[in-house]
């Protein structure tokens, strides 16, 4: 069975912190997807990230990076000096991969409140 | 990127009346459509699976007399909140994908449901 686990319930920062938030991740198959998603207060999903089960490399995007560990079953996203406009929840999700490429349902943590201070 | 759109984007109705929302692929066909139900300060859930012209699968737990699903076009998919209770309040939201080799799925904007 798929399921993830955003340990964080609510982490708190103040401006210019760097933040992580950790994500766990439990899956049989040998292909999958894994997202990070904002949600702002409006309720819109903001989609960050898709990486695929093959692909470890990190990725860094701005002031956003990821670190992908297969051996660890972790997909971890870090904010690099933090503002408040990156305050929201942030879910990490998990999905199989229907014949290898298309992409099935997503399985979602339960998401983690971050609070940036100015 | 494609989009996504859902209506209304807010709702309130009195407790025993149906609310339809409708979800809508803008400039892309949406062969697989999913409804998410999520309640405040928790995780988004799946409630069913639907596929342009079948029945929709739902998930276990999920009254399917009670949540209609419709996938009738491409375009469009609708959640019907039957006979609704104030327990239904909470925020839908659906999704889409363009099916076969597609590893991405685009999320609707959302709707919030009050139920008095």
């Amino acid at each position: 069975a798929q399921k993830v686990t955003q340990a964080q319930t609510e982490i708190s920062v103040v401006e210019k912190e760097d933040v992580t938030l950790d994500c766990v991740y439990e899956t049989r198959d040998t292909t999958y997807y894994l997202f990070w998603y904002k949600q702002p207060p409006s309720g819109e999903l903001v989609f960050l990230i898709r990486r695929n089960s093959f692909d470890e490399q990190n990725e860094i995007s701005g002031r956003y990076s990821w670190n992908f560990q297969k051996s660890t079953s972790s997909f971890n996203f870090t904010i690099t000096a933090s503002q408040v406009v990156d305050s929201a929840v942030y879910f990490c999700a998990l999905s199989e991969a229907i014949g290898g490429s298309t992409l099935g349902r997503l399985y979602f943590g339960r998401g983690t409140q971050l609070t940036v201070w100015p | 990127g494609a989009v996504v759109s859902q209506h209304p984007s807010r709702v309130i109705c009195k407790s025993g009346t149906s609310v339809k929302i409708e979800c809508r692929s803008l400039d892309f066909q949406a062969t697989t459509m999913f409804w998410y139900r999520q309640f405040p300060k928790q995780s988004l859930m799946l409630m069913a699976t639907s596929n342009e012209g079948s029945k929709a699968t739902y998930e276990q737990g999920v009254e399917k007399d009670k949540f209609l699903i419709n996938h009738a076009s491409l375009t469009l998919s609708t959640l019907t909140v039957t006979s609704a209770h104030p327990e239904d309040s909470s925020f839908y939201i659906c999704s889409a994908t363009p099916g076969l080799a597609s590893d991405t799925q685009y999320f609707g904007p959302g709707t919030r449901l009050t139920v008095l």
